[in-house]
């Protein structure tokens, strides 16, 4: 049984630039959730994705949007980036009730310049 | 006021020691209640699950228990060795789809 894989691990980018983070769910969890990690906080949740739509949304704007394809993975997208937006992402997946918790990755570092 | 607060901060203790990490919440109306482990700049790790019909749940030296009509979680760490030294999360699931985040308590432990 594989867990949760993110990439890239490290990402640095400029201001204005486009960004996009990718996460495979661990084997036999359909749902995925994103949550973004300022340094020195709990993570906060931006979105969720259950067969391939936005299934909750935290307060994130638009620029924050994602897919989620038929095998289950799922890529969070960042458009006209800000230097706030310099975080660690976290990828989650669950089965769709979430019941038995969630499973983490170990994150994309996002650093905006 | 946060919705999900976690004292102390940060704590420090030789080894050995037990020790409790508290996790206080606002709403008693929860789906379950996750303890999680991160090591620093990684993804996060979970210690244990319980359910909001359970009172506690236990995995090796770690015991959480929960109490919702005072809103309160802890997290009982018994002889705590160097390799516990992490921040430790609280998380509230409520009747929803997302995780609810406490800012985390960071532990170290001296040898």
């Amino acid at each position: 049984e594989t867990g949760v894989t993110q990439s890239p691990t490290h990402l640095i980018k400029t201001r204005g630039q486009q960004v996009t983070l990718r996460c495979s769910s661990q084997s036999g969890h359909n749902t995925v959730s994103w949550y973004q990690q300022a340094l020195g906080q709990g993570p906060q949740f931006i979105f969720q994705y259950y067969r391939e739509e936005e299934n909750g949304r935290g307060n994130f704007p638009p620029r924050f949007s994602g897919l989620q394809f038929p095998n289950y993975s799922s890529e969070l997208n960042v458009n006209a980036l800000e230097l706030d937006d310099s975080a660690l992402y976290l990828c989650a997946s669950s089965l769709e009730r979430a019941t038995y918790g969630y499973t983490f990755g170990s994150g994309t570092r996002l650093t905006v310049v | 006021k946060q919705e999900v607060t976690q004292i102390p901060a940060a704590l420090s203790v030789p080894e050995g020691e037990n020790l409790v990490l508290n996790c206080s919440f606002t709403d008693s109306a929860i789906y379950n209640l996750q303890w999680f482990r991160q090591d620093p700049g990684k993804g996060l790790t979970s210690l244990l699950l319980i359910q909001s019909s359970q009172r506690e749940q236990t995995s090796g030296r770690l015991n959480a228990s929960l109490d919702k009509s005072s809103g309160r979680s802890t997290l009982y760490i018994a002889a705590s060795q160097p390799g516990d030294s992490a921040t430790y999360l609280c998380a509230l699931r409520r009747y929803g789809n997302k995780l609810v985040f406490g800012a985390g308590t960071i532990l170290r432990v001296k040898s």
